[in-house]
């Protein structure tokens, strides 16, 4: 069967600094992946998704990037993080329905 | 933009009791209407994909009905339990059909009380 992991699963990180958030997929091949957002008082907001290696679509601009550098393997990434980066970010693989990972609450200070 | 909106923002219910809650959407472009539950420290969970005109799914519990005419589905949950608590977010796709195209809105949080 198939499974999604992000991690880390909680951080705190200094306003400035960089960020590696980091999510895998096992049991299927080629899968759509996403990167979800929840920012405070808001919904779930996309952020980046992705057909295949080495592909990334940005819905939103912003000091964020994602990369996939292998087919089950989808980075979101920050050179240096604003206080607005705050959230609880979402791993997602798409098979006619969204499967999410246990996400990951990130806290800029 | 497409805007997706759902109430009541947040709910109170006495167990036992059943309620109902409200996902409002484009009437126009529809491809689908997905519910997800996301329980507190878990990932969400599809509940329902829903396509049709006048669907009505149905999972223990909980079903949901679609008017993709006038842009709305209800969620209902019968004889509520305290794991039924959770926000329930509902998301909707246009025409495009890829998950791309797939807009949340902010969910009804929903807690049961004892």
């Amino acid at each position: 069967s198939q499974t999604i992991h992000q991690w880390p699963a909680t951080l705190v990180q200094p306003v400035g600094s960089p960020l590696s958030l980091e999510c895998t997929v096992e049991g299927t091949s080629n899968p759509n992946l996403y990167w979800y957002r929840q920012a405070a008082g808001r919904g779930l907001q996309l952020l980046f998704y992705s057909v295949g290696i080495g592909q990334i679509s940005s819905e939103v601009p912003q000091n964020l990037s994602a990369s996939r550098p292998q087919d089950r393997q989808f980075i979101l990434s920050s050179k240096k993080l604003l206080l607005s980066d705050s959230g609880f970010y979402l791993c997602a693989w798409w098979s006619g329905e969204l499967f999410f990972g246990e996400g990951s609450r990130l806290t800029v200070l | 933009i497409l805007n997706v909106e759902q109430s009541p923002q947040s709910l109170h219910v006495q167990e036992g009791d059943s309620t109902n809650f409200t996902c409002s959407f484009p009437s126009s472009n529809f491809y689908a209407l997905h519910w997800y539950r996301w329980e507190t420290a878990k990932s969400p969970e599809a509940l329902f994909v829903m396509t049709l005109n006048g669907d009505e799914k149905k999972k223990g519990r909980i079903s949901a009905t679609l008017n993709t005419k006038e842009g709305y589905s209800y969620l209902y949950i019968k004889g509520s339990q305290p794991e039924d608590s959770a926000t329930y977010l509902c998301a909707f796709i246009d025409s495009g059909g890829g998950a791309d195209g797939l807009t949340f809105g902010k969910g009804t949080h929903l807690i049961i009380q004892p």
